[in-house]
């Protein structure tokens, strides 16, 4: 069964620095997310992504993260300066038509 | 904004016995999924159940909306070892809102 695909499954970063977390939803999929789960806390929603464009983002998703689709395959969360705060596993999913999203297994992302 | 919220938030049962998990959210919905979440492992999703539905089943799954009351609850029947996991309720709302809200999840343990 096709699988959303992620990497690297974790990420040590020194805080302030820079980091890209990648993605590769099923192939066939039209729409994209990325999700963070705090560790011990519940799983938040940070963004949307459809035909090539936000289409929903939270109030955590700021001006520190952005997305985006490179090319025909790969979906990723880029994290500008990034802060003890958000360490936690990111989560992408991707979703076709009236379908349950399918999740990755994540990327572990710890800022030191 | 709309939230779901599990109860109990754990749970410890014998192998063989059911295992009940309920949900709670706050706002109006279009859909209400069941997720499953192995330790260290991404979000498998279980079982949808729209708006307009009453009890959905799936193999050893039962799961029961009551709008009215905003609430919902997953059984699982003849529980299995390998049914331990974290379980996750998420809402999608009704607004054409994309985003998956999830409850704070309910562990589960099967003791064999």
């Amino acid at each position: 069964e096709p699988e959303v695909t992620q990497t690297p499954s974790h990420q040590v970063t020194q805080m302030g620095q820079e980091v890209i977390l990648r993605c590769v939803p099923i192939s066939n999929h039209l729409y994209f997310y990325w999700y963070r789960q705090i560790l011990g806390q519940k799983v938040e929603f940070l963004v949307s992504f459809y035909n090539n464009e936000i289409s929903e983002k939270s109030e955590i998703f700021d001006d520190q993260f952005s997305v985006e689709r490179p090319d025909g395959s790969n979906f990723t969360l880029k994290i500008r300066s990034t802060k003890l705060e958000d360490s936690a596993m990111y989560f992408c999913a991707s979703r076709r038509g009236y379908q349950p999203q399918h999740f990755g297994d994540g990327t572990r992302l710890s800022i030191l | 904004s709309q939230q779901g919220e599990e109860d109990p938030q754990a749970l410890s049962i014998q192998e063989g016995e059911n295992a009940t998990m309920n949900c709670s959210y706050k706002t109006s919905i279009n859909n209400l999924q069941w997720y499953r979440q192995n330790s260290g492992r991404g979000l498998v999703h279980l079982i949808l159940i729209r708006s307009n539905e009453r009890e959905k089943h799936s193999g050893r799954l039962r799961v029961t909306l009551d709008t009215s009351k905003k609430s919902s609850s997953l059984l699982i029947t003849a529980s299995r070892a390998a049914d331990t996991a974290s379980y996750f309720c998420a809402t999608r709302g009704s607004q054409g809102a994309q985003k998956l809200v999830f409850g704070q999840g309910t562990r589960l343990t099967i003791n064999p």
